[in-house]
């Protein structure tokens, strides 16, 4: 059974520090992960996805890696800002063929001004 | 970007009502929606897979009786709460997987629903 784990569960730092955020999963056959960001009374949004065949990918100040055979993923954050406060989630799914993701518990990051 | 709306994005009912969650596509057409809950403290869970047109796929230990989902058009679909309890209470969100010309990989979220039952 596929489990995802994400460590910190909360992380607080002041603006500008860069930051890595982890996840990790008991099952290497993923079809491709996820990150996205939950933020109070609104969605989740889209981060970044990561297909099983790539170990990286990146859009602005977010990087994602992706190691399958350790079964771990980080998003690392640079130059933090207050406004990427907000609680970061990732998902994996497990196959092409199903919608269904299975998600970590989530990291809430405060990054204080 | 594709944009997913749902409504109302809080509720607070009384023990043994009905409670509708509708979940619209704005501008795609959603071959297929998830429902997911999440309690607090908790992951999302999914808890059913609907295709427009057909009947909803449940995940293991989710009551479909208690948990009516409809998918009556490619743009809309709608879970109802029955006879809610307070064990109900949760996290609700809703997501779309879109069609033509949008990529199938990835979801799009609607802003969810935080349900409380007296």
């Amino acid at each position: 059974k596929q489990e995802v784990t994400q460590i910190p569960a909360a992380l607080s730092v002041p603006e500008g520090e860069n930051l890595v955020l982890n996840c990790s999963f008991t099952d290497s056959a993923i079809y491709n992960l996820q990150w996205f960001r939950q933020d109070p009374g609104k969605g989740l949004t889209s981060l970044l996805l990561i297909q099983s065949s790539q170990r990286e990918q990146t859009s602005g100040r977010l990087n994602a890696s992706l190691d399958k055979s350790s079964g771990r993923s980080t998003l690392y954050i640079a130059a933090s800002q207050p406004g990427d406060s907000a609680t970061y989630l990732c998902a994996v799914k497990v196959s092409s063929n199903t919608g269904k993701l299975i998600f970590g518990q989530g990291t809430t990051l405060q990054v204080k001004p | 970007g594709a944009v997913v709306s749902q409504h109302p994005s809080w509720v607070i009912c009384k023990s043994g009502t009905s409670v509708k969650i509708e979940c619209r596509s704005l501008d795609f057409q959603a071959t297929t929606m998830f429902w997911y809950r999440q309690f607090p403290k908790q992951s999302l869970m999914l808890m059913a897979t609907s295709n427009e047109g057909s009947k909803a796929t449940y995940e293991q230990g989710v009551e479909k009786d208690k948990f009516l989902i409809n998918h009556a058009s490619l743009t809309l679909s709608t879970l109802t709460v029955t006879s809610a309890h307070p064990e109900d209470s949760s996290f609700y969100i809703c997501s779309a997987r879109g069609g033509q010309g949008l990529t199938n990989e990835k979801l799009f979220f609607g802003s969810g629903t935080q349900l409380s039952v007296l």
